[in-house]
């Protein structure tokens, strides 16, 4: 199957400042990409959609001026998240597809922890 | 509105018995069916998935679903469990054809006693 690579793999940040997470394709171009949350012990939530050339559109409940998302190739799609506070700390995963695909790949996610 | 539901939050089994974890979905229209596993602290890793060819599903390391549409259940067996099965299972719809959103289950976690 396909590649998504997301990069760091963990990340712990001062509150207040910001991180940027990345996610890749490495051996398909994907035309789409999600990400998503994950809350200790719970399901995971979709957070926005990023198409490759456009804006991000996000899932009702998701602060888009502090979950930032830029999609600028067909490779590579980054959220970054600003101003980081100790309720931002979660596990967010990405998945991407391209055209013909019936399943999206998700990368191997990202921990992050705000102190 | 599409969801899926998970019946079971845990599940616990004894090594070389059999698995079973409960999916039941919703949907308008002709689903596309995914089970996930992710083990702690890692992503997701596909196990299966049902796209409307033959409703019984075979998928890597000895797991197999099936999908039935009278019942609009996807449940996930295994004949025999192994400690590495020990992990977090999801129950994913794709709803439609066309979009790629993910509805994601609760999930069940697996415990695969000695």
């Amino acid at each position: 199957g396909a590649v998504v690579s997301q990069h760091p793999s963990w990340v712990i940040c001062k509150s207040g400042t910001s991180v940027k997470i990345e996610c890749r394709s490495l051996d398909f171009q994907a035309t789409t990409m999600f990400w998503y949350r994950q809350f200790p012990k719970q399901s995971l939530m979709l957070m926005a959609t990023s198409n490759e050339g456009s804006k991000a559109t996000y899932e009702q409940g998701v602060e888009k001026d502090k979950f930032l998302i830029n999609h600028a190739s067909l490779t590579l799609s980054t959220l970054t998240v600003t101003s980081a506070h100790p309720e931002d700390s979660s596990f967010y995963i990405c998945s991407a597809i391209n055209r013909g695909n019936t399943e999206a790949f998700f990368g191997q996610g990202t921990r992050l922890t705000v102190v | 509105a599409q969801s899926v539901t998970q019946l079971d939050s845990h599940v616990s089994v004894s090594e070389g018995t059999p698995v079973l974890l409960r999916c039941n979905y919703s949907s308008s229209y002709s689903p596309s069916l995914f089970w996930y596993v992710q083990h702690p602290n890692k992503g997701l890793q596909l196990l299966l998935k049902y796209t409307s060819a033959a409703t019984l599903v075979k998928g890597i390391n000895g797991f197999e679903a099936e999908f039935k549409k009278s019942e609009t259940s996807f449940h996930l067996t295994k004949p025999s469990a192994h400690m590495s099965d020990a992990a977090e299972y999801f129950c994913v719809v794709r709803p439609t054809s066309g979009t790629y959103k993910y509805i994601f289950g609760t999930g069940t976690r697996l415990k695969v006693l000695a």
